[in-house]
């Protein structure tokens, strides 16, 4: 079966400091990857989305960046942390298509403190 | 890609009452997904139904899509206080792009 594995669960960095968040799927090849960022009681922004390895699509400019070493890494990066970083980060997968009636498989998420 | 819009954005409700909740959206779809989170989690997937497809149920679950008005709602029957969360739909298009509006707050008193 699938699984997403999602860490460290919580951060508290200080402003200027570097980030890296990392997101795996296991049992699974080829999967659609997308970081997303909620800030407390508000819906999901979607922050990048990648459909292989060393593709990514930025759907906001901001601080922040990703990458995709492998199939099946997601990595959410910052070379210098804002305050408005903050929030809860989501990672999460799908297989193929999302027209092909395919579901999102959420990781459970790391909460970041910027302060 | 679009984004569905919830509505209301908080709900509250006392245990045993339904809840029903709506999501609106502006162009053409392939299917409509609904996901709910617990507070401080990742999100789960609850039902998924496709653009010709009028009602799906799934336990206490119950979705309705109407591709004419575009908006699908999510019925919850004889809720429980561990339904308390917030309810997201996801359009599913052409797009990769996968967007949530902003949710509506379930609140469900013991």
């Amino acid at each position: 079966s699938q699984t997403i594995h999602q860490w460290p669960a919580t951060l508290v960095q200080p402003v200027g400091s570097p980030l890296s968040l990392e997101c795996t799927v296991e049992g699974t090849s080829n999967p659609n990857l997308y970081w997303y960022r909620q800030a407390a009681g508000r819906g999901l922004q979607l922050l990048f989305y990648s459909v292989g390895i060393g593709q990514i699509s930025s759907e906001v400019p901001q601080n922040l960046s990703a990458s995709r070493p492998q199939d099946r890494q997601f990595i959410l990066s910052s070379k210098k942390l804002l305050l408005s970083d903050s929030g809860f980060y989501l990672c999460a997968w799908s297989v193929g298509r999302t027209d092909a009636n395919e579901k999102l498989f959420f990781g459970s998420g790391t909460q970041l403190s910027v302060l | 890609s679009q984004q569905g819009e919830e509505d209301p954005q908080a709900l509250s409700i006392q245990e045993g009452e339904n809840a029903t909740m709506n999501c609106s959206y502006k162009t053409s779809i392939n299917n409509l997904q609904w996901y709910r989170q617990n507070s401080g989690r990742g999100l789960v997937h609850l039902i998924l139904i496709r653009s010709n497809e009028r009602e799906k149920h799934s336990g206490r679950l119950r979705v309705t899509l109407d591709t004419s008005k575009k908006s699908s709602s999510l019925l919850i029957t004889a809720s429980r206080a561990a339904d308390t969360a917030s309810y997201f739909c996801w359009l599913g298009d052409s797009s990769y792009k996968l967007i949530f509006g902003s949710g509506t707050r379930l609140l469900v008193r013991p």
